[in-house]
């Protein structure tokens, strides 16, 4: 059975940190790219960045570029959001979800992300 | 970046109801399209990839058509459990973009 399982959000400060993990299992998490997708609240989806298998290349949406940092484990089949100077606009439901040629077929069930003072 | 102009927003129908949604994007981006169910508080599911391949599990009501920049999802004959938002995505280059969803509702 394939486990998607997101941690990590939280409430924080406009310009504060957080670090999101996505803990992954029943399926090859070292043979497939993985992504980060958001959904701001009662708003649409929203990629965020994605990681190659091997973690050597990385893509982000501009909003996030120089902010965040998504990274991996493969030897914990982990997948981390490092999110810096954090803006009331990142507040939002965080997934995990896999996938670069036919994306997102497996999700994690979100972690909030709550940016307020 | 490409956009993704999905229609309707919003749509109101009968149990048995043929639906149609549709996406424009902004350039061509081949097949490199998908569908994704979503209901309220819960994790999207994909149901349709490549532009028109139906996911296993997923009912044969549901299909998907077009390629380069017009694309369809058609719910043939709509059940209770349809009723949820749904949105299409383009993979075909970074950064990936939804289209704002369509929400289904009961009429």
């Amino acid at each position: 059975e394939v486990q998607v399982l997101e941690s990590g959000g939280g409430l924080v400060q406009p310009g504060g940190s957080l670090r999101l993990s996505c803990a992954a299992s029943g399926f090859t998490f070292s043979g497939q790219s993985m992504n980060w997708v958001r959904q701001a609240p009662g708003k649409g989806l929203e990629w965020v960045s994605l990681i190659t298998a091997r973690g050597d290349t990385t893509y982000y949406r501009d909003s996030v570029k120089g902010r965040f940092t998504i990274s991996r484990d493969n030897s914990k089949n982990t997948l981390f959001l490092q999110m810096n100077s954090l803006r009331a606009e990142d507040t939002a439901i965080y997934y995990c979800a896999n996938g670069k040629d036919n994306p997102f077929y497996y999700w994690g069930q979100g972690t909030l992300v709550t940016v307020s003072s | 970046d490409i956009q993704m102009t999905q229609s309707p927003s919003s749509l109101s129908a009968s149990i048995g109801d043929r639906v149609t949604i549709t996406c424009r994007a902004s350039q061509g981006i081949g097949d490199a399209l998908a569908w994704y169910q979503q209901k309220s508080g819960k994790a999207p599911k994909r149901l349709i990839y490549a532009a028109s391949t139906l996911q296993s599990e997923v009912p044969s009501r549901f299909s998907g058509s077009g390629s380069g920049t017009e694309f369809t999802l058609t719910i043939s004959s709509l059940q209770p459990e349809d009723f949820a938002t749904y949105y299409c995505l383009q993979h075909y280059t970074f950064p990936w973009t939804f289209g704002q969803g369509t929400k289904v509702e009961i009429k």
